[in-house]
């Protein structure tokens, strides 16, 4: 089936310092990704959303100067991380729809860790 | 996107069956009923998903009501590996849509 993939899956960096973290489309193209952030013990929270050829659109209260999504290819969607801080340690995960209806492949996640 | 409600944990024996239920009494006509589930660190997958009559695929089926303000997930034959958090989502479909996670209900299989 359909795969989506991240990378890296686990990054540690200083305070300061910009991360980024690659999504990519494995078998399929895909026009829209997403991007969700989870800490821990909490559920998935919707960042933005990505699209191939323009602007994210980001969900309310998430910075977009603070996390930039870049959707240049139709398999290839990056988030990066600017001057990171502790608080920005999270899980991050990104997800992508198949050709089909009804059905959103999610990656593996990256967990940032910040210093 | 209308809300949902699921227990916030639920036990279950190994091979037996694990009925999860999930109110989503809020949906409206072009809403669908997703499920997905998230084993501890890594990222949620896709279970099934139904807009009125009953769905059935190799992982699982799902039940929803007649009036559509409540659904179940029924695991057959529940396995260790079965212990994740599972997520009851109703949105619009489309292969282009944005899914809001709720907090879920975990579910741990027991041996």
């Amino acid at each position: 089936g359909a795969v989506v993939s991240q990378h890296p899956s686990r990054v540690i960096c200083k305070s300061g310092t910009s991360v980024k973290i690659e999504c990519r489309s494995l078998d399929f193209q895909a026009t829209t990704m997403f991007w969700y952030r989870q800490f821990p013990k909490q559920s998935l929270m919707l960042m933005a959303t990505s699209n191939e050829g323009s602007k994210a659109t980001y969900e309310q209260g998430v910075e977009k100067d603070k996390f930039l999504i870049n959707h240049a290819s139709l398999t290839l969607s990056t988030l990066t991380v600017t001057s990171a801080h502790p608080e920005d340690s999270s899980f991050y995960i990104c997800s992508a729809g198949g050709a089909a209806a009804g059905e959103l492949f999610f990656g593996e996640g990256s967990r940032l860790t910040v210093l | 996107d209308a809300k949902t409600t699921q227990p916030p944990s639920m036990d279950c024996a190994e091979g037996r069956a694990a009925n999860l239920p999930c109110n989503h009494s809020t949906i409206s006509g072009n809403e669908y009923v997703y499920w997905y589930r998230q084993i501890h660190s890594q990222g949620p997958q896709y279970i099934i998903h139904g807009l009125k009559n009953n769905e059935t695929n190799e992982m699982a089926s799902l039940i929803i009501t007649e009036d559509r303000k409540s659904s179940t997930l029924i695991l057959p034959h529940a396995t260790l590996r079965d212990t994740a958090v599972y997520y009851c989502i109703v949105a619009r479909g489309g292969s282009n849509y944005k899914l809001t996670f709720g907090k879920g209900t975990l579910l741990t299989v027991n041996p």
